[in-house]
């Protein structure tokens, strides 16, 4: 069974500060991948950044980075430069090798304060 | 390129009511999701298509909940009779084959009085 953990329900950053948001998981699968999606308010989930578990290199995707250690099975969003829009909702998720279904934590609210 | 389409955006009914949510995925994406969300809670995949058959209904309580996919495009989930703890967002995906990137729909907000 596969468990995505995301221990932070909240946190607050100063504008174009930078920000980590915490995401362990637990799978006995060598093969996964791991997922960040955005929800504002608005309530649509928008996809930020993938991982794959054989990924050598820590994926970037403008101003997001994935702190992947596999070792630790910890896979910490890092949203560098905040800005007002970042307020949201962020999920982390984990899809297994054969599963095609996203097991999501519980989410950790970001409030970027001007 | 359109996303993916929900309706109605809001609904609000009395328990023991029907009710029926609509997606239109984007075009030519074969696979289709519905999820429910809690508030405070990640999303839950209820149940997933692939053009118009089931690939995973287990956690669809189906003495309750339905899902049809007619014609392999768009989808309705539909929840007859309701509880009170079906109150959450119900979210549609769609992506172009399994293991891709899902692309998320704006969701149906359900209240259920």
């Amino acid at each position: 069974a596969q468990k995505i953990t995301q221990t932070q329900p909240g946190m607050f950053v100063q504008e174009k500060e930078a920000v980590t948001l915490d995401c362990t998981y637990d799978t006995s699968d060598p093969s996964y991948g791991l997922f960040w999606y955005k929800q504002p308010s608005s309530g649509e989930m928008i996809f930020l950044i993938y991982q794959g578990s054989y990924d050598q290199q820590n994926a970037t995707e403008g101003r997001y980075s994935l702190n992947f250690q596999k070792a630790r099975k910890s896979a910490n969003l890092v949203i560098s430069a905040s800005q007002l829009g970042d307020s949201a909702m962020y999920f982390c998720a984990m899809r297994g090798p054969d599963d095609y279904k996203l097991s999501f934590g519980a989410g950790t609210t970001v409030t970027v304060r001007a | 390129e359109a996303g993916v389409a929900q309706s109605p955006r809001y609904k609000i009914i009395e328990k023991r009511q029907s009710v029926a949510f609509w997606c239109n995925p984007i075009s030519g994406h074969a696979t289709l999701y519905w999820y429910q969300q809690i508030l405070g809670q990640g999303p839950k995949l209820l149940i997933q298509f692939q053009n118009n058959g089931v690939v995973d209904d287990s956690q669809l309580p189906k003495d309750r909940f339905s899902a049809e996919r007619l014609k392999g495009v768009d989808s309705t989930l539909k929840i007859q009779p309701a509880k009170l703890e079906d109150s959450a967002v119900y979210l549609c995906a769609s992506s172009p084959w399994t293991g891709n990137e899902q692309y998320f729909g704006p969701g149906t907000r359900l209240t259920v009085t």
